[in-house]
This record gives structure tokens, sequence and C-alpha cells, in this order.
């Protein structure tokens, strides 16, 4: 069975600084991996993923997140947080074998809060 | 940017009642899921469908849940008798045709359902 940990249920960090949101996995094989975010009331909205290659991938937003395969990571990170970053972040992953119609197994996410 | 659009937004329902939410995927995609997140828990895979089937489905899509694409365009979830535990916010997503689970799953806003 597929789980995704986030350690963290809330991250609080000021304005400007670097922000870290941890996930970290246990699948078989190599999985797919991806950040979701949620503001208030809304949606899911992707921010990035991890497929193969370079194990730093850049999203949306500025975000970034580091694929560490021997440590079964997956961190969220941004240079520079903002305010509006302030949302429900959640990581997720997804088995690697053929098809598409694969389900998401999702962490519980962490509510990150920037401070201005 | 094309997007996952679900409606109602939000329905109250009176417990035994059957509730219909309905999805309209994003138009070139040929996978469909629904998800759901109870308050304040983890967002949970409920059933992915492909080729007017259903292909995957979780513990929690027992025979009250059912799942159609009447026509070209929506995608529905049935629950045929509410319990007072479905209230939750119900998510479609839909994903590309390709061969690969690494392809991203795009979210609706979702559909807020409180049974009482």
């Amino acid at each position: 069975a597929q789980s995704v940990a986030q350690p963290e249920d809330q991250v609080n960090v000021a304005e400007g600084n670097p922000l870290t949101v941890k996930c970290t996995y246990s699948v078989s094989g190599n999985p797919y991996l991806f950040w979701y975010v949620q503001y208030p009331n809304r949606g899911l909205q992707f921010l990035l993923k991890y497929i193969t290659g370079d194990n730093l991938v850049k999203g949306s937003y500025g975000f970034e997140a580091e694929f560490n395969k021997s440590q079964t990571s997956f961190h969220l990170k941004k240079p520079s947080a903002l305010v509006s970053d302030s949302a429900l972040y959640f990581c997720a992953v997804r088995p690697r074998r053929s098809g598409s119609a694969r389900q998401l197994t999702f962490g519980s996410g962490t509510q990150l809060t920037v401070l201005p | 940017e094309p997007e996952v659009t679900q409606t109602p937004s939000h329905q109250v329902t009176q417990m035994g009642q059957e509730v219909i939410l309905r999805c309209v995927p994003i138009s070139n995609h040929l996978y469909f899921y629904w998800y759901r997140q109870i308050l304040g828990q983890k967002v949970e895979f409920l059933v992915s469908f492909y080729n007017n089937e259903i292909s995957e489905k979780s513990e929690i899509f027992d025979d009250q849940f059912s799942v159609e694409r009447p026509d070209g365009s929506n995608f529905t979830l049935k629950i045929r008798s509410t319990k007072l535990e479905d209230s939750a916010m119900y998510f479609c997503a839909s994903s590309e045709p390709t061969g690969s689970s690494g392809n991203t799953i795009y979210f609706g806003e979702g559909s807020w359902l409180t049974v009482v």
C-alpha cells in the first residue's frame, strides 16, 4: 500500500523568508509525485510534479520541489514567501505504471501561514 | 485556461435522499475521477472512469454510489441514499488521454454536500 506523510500540520514563516513544506512517501518502485495547493473555499490547484530527470522541479508561483530518492522525500520550497502563499498544501503520489486511470494518494495537508 | 467545473457548489440534503453531483471535465480529457474530503481530513479517492466504465474504485465507493457520463460533456456522481457521514467536499477531476500515470490530474472547485 502506498502512503504519504506530511509531518507538519502547520508551518509559519515570515514574508520574504524561505519556506519548506515537508513530504515523505512510502510506495513500492518510483512513484510520480505531485504538490497541490488549496486556497480557502477553493478546489485543489496543481503546483508541480516530478516525473523523471532533474531532482529539482520548478512549478507555479515560484515554487519548487526537490525529489530525494534515498530519503523518499519530495519537499516543497520557495526562496521568498509571500503573504498570498498562505494556503493548505497537499503532497500526493501515484504509482508509476501504465494507464492513466490511477488514483492519487494524498498526504494529510500542511497549513502554510506567511506572516507579514 | 481550461478548467473542471462542478455544480452545485453547495447542497444541503435530508438523510436518505438521493443526491447527484455534476461535473464538466476539461474538454479533451478522457479520464475522470471523483475524490472527497471530509472536513479536516485527507482528500480520498473514490472512483476513476475511462471509456464509459469504472477503472478503479476505493472501498468508500460502495453500492450507494454510482457514476455516469450521460452525454459528451457531463460526468455525474450519484449518492442513492445519503447518510450523515457522506457530508464532505466532493471533487471532480480529469486528466489527459496519455498512456502514462504521470499526467496531471486537474481538479474542480468542489461540491460541498451537507447531509442533515
